[in-house]
């Protein structure tokens, strides 16, 4: 009965290389996002997605793009992998201008 | 340009006592403010919460305190229990789709 989750939850990869996480959110909420936790503990939104709008962060190279093929799922893509993108990757869920956001466990993305 | 900040990387209370956590904020615009709870290998979790137009809000053991003013909002968590040994986040919304995380402050409880 997992509210939000992710697969996988590590991912070891090489530089260069295209990856995708997945996230699932089975609590009927319109609207998802993704946040990156890096190295410092920083937890930044890079994006925010709901059916009518999607809004990213600008400072999110366009390397990363969000996939959704339906409300319950916001796919994560990231091309051409590099070393700074090894970050803790959170997906998170909510009704549409609610506040409050569900997590998932998120995902362990490192890239040697 | 870090707009919530803890500054506070980690606290150290005994069992029973007062639990204290610190957020403060730079943009007065900010409508709605969240703590959220974290354990090891797991996403947050949604603790409390307190809206700009409030300035305490109550839930159990749990009092989240604002000071607009200030730009300071507190965790205050009476009495502290080991199952409360976590990291805790303060965030920041402004109309709900821009969060504003701080980096986290390790709370230890000792029994």
């Amino acid at each position: 009965d997992t509210a939000v989750s992710q697969t996988p939850k590590y991912l070891v990869t090489q530089m260069g290389n295209d990856k995708s996480i997945k996230c699932e959110q089975n609590l009927g909420h319109d609207t998802m996002y993704w946040y990156k936790q890096d190295s410092k503990k920083f937890l930044k939104i890079m994006f925010s997605y709901n059916n009518k709008e999607l809004i990213i962060n600008e400072t999110v190279p366009n390397r990363f793009s969000p996939k959704s093929p339906d409300k319950a799922h916001l796919n994560l893509h990231i091309n051409s992998l590099e070393l700074g993108d090894s970050a803790v990757y959170f997906c998170a869920s909510s009704r549409q201008g609610a506040e409050t956001q569900y997590f998932g466990p998120g995902t362990r993305l490192l890239v040697l | 340009d870090q707009q919530v900040k803890q500054n506070s990387p980690s606290l150290s209370v005994q069992e029973g006592r007062i639990s204290i956590l610190n957020c403060d904020y730079t943009n007065s615009m900010f409508d709605y403010f969240l703590w959220y709870k974290k354990y090891p290998a797991e996403g947050p979790t949604f603790l409390i919460s307190i809206s700009s137009i409030k300035d305490k809000n109550e839930d159990g053991r749990f009092t989240v305190f604002l000071n607009k003013s200030a730009k300071h909002l507190s965790l205050h968590i009476v009495p502290s229990q080991p199952g409360d040994s976590a990291v805790y986040f303060c965030a920041a919304t402004l109309t709900g789709n821009q969060f504003y995380f701080g980096t986290g402050t390790s709370l230890t409880v000792i029994p």
